[in-house]
């Protein structure tokens, strides 16, 4: 089973942040919180990772809360062209370092 | 750019058939991964690999095969197909686990009908 919980579906306007939550209550130490989105008809799509400090890249910024229970995925300036399906993973931390991938957030971009 | 190419967009083949589905990766990539992908079920692993000639079961290996016996290619394997292997699979690379940079590197995936 998935280790995360995410909306199901979230709307936002073109050219504002779009804010994208995820809960992780029961991460351990040493796993890592991993962004990923999947535009319709293409395979996923990497956009960020992190520990415990928040990162930030050309994509997003990730937000992680102090207790590691949850983040946010932070899109600053929204296109249309960000429409997609966001998945929130914690990596498994075993020898087989599986991603566990949930439902997702599907994440529509409004003009 | 890393490049994961899959041979087929789209297959319809029949019932009982042998399919194969073929991936290459061209980064030099030691894992590679195959998934299906189906609504409301999100991607589920079949089968992953390591190295060459190693494979590791994922959740749902059941029906599948997979071969490596080449770096940079990973087939998965529809020994007789069925009609519940209808399905979009995805092919995936990345780097060794070493490092803790996991990023995975998909390619555009193939849409796979069993009549």
């Amino acid at each position: 089973d998935a280790k995360t919980t995410q909306p199901t579906s979230m709307d936002c306007a073109e050219g504002r942040a779009a804010n994208l939550p995820c809960n992780h209550s029961t991460i351990s130490g040493n796993e890592y919180v991993y962004w990923y989105r999947q535009i319709h008809s293409q395979g996923p799509q990497y956009i960020i990772h992190g520990l415990k400090n928040n990162e930030t890249n050309e994509m997003a910024s990730l937000i992680i809360t102090e207790d590691r229970k949850s983040s946010t995925l932070i899109l600053p300036h929204a296109t249309l062209r960000d429409t997609a399906v966001y998945y929130c993973i914690v990596r498994v931390e075993d020898s087989n370092y599986q991603l566990i991938w949930g439902a997702g957030t599907k994440l529509i971009i409004k003009p | 750019d890393v490049k994961v190419t899959q041979s087929s967009r789209y297959l319809v083949k029949r019932t009982g058939e042998k399919v194969f589905l073929e991936c290459v990766q061209d980064m030099d990539h030691e894992n590679m991964f195959w998934y299906r992908q189906d609504p409301g079920l999100g991607l589920r692993l079949i089968y992953f690999s390591y190295d060459v000639k190693m494979k590791e079961k994922g959740d749902i290996p059941e029906g599948y095969s997979v071969s490596r016996e080449k770096k940079e290619r990973f087939s998965l394997i529809l020994e007789s197909a069925s009609t519940n292997q209808t399905s979009m699979y995805l092919c995936a690379s990345s780097l060794y686990e070493g490092s803790s940079y996991n990023e995975q590197f998909f390619g555009p995936g193939t849409r796979l009908t069993v009549l």
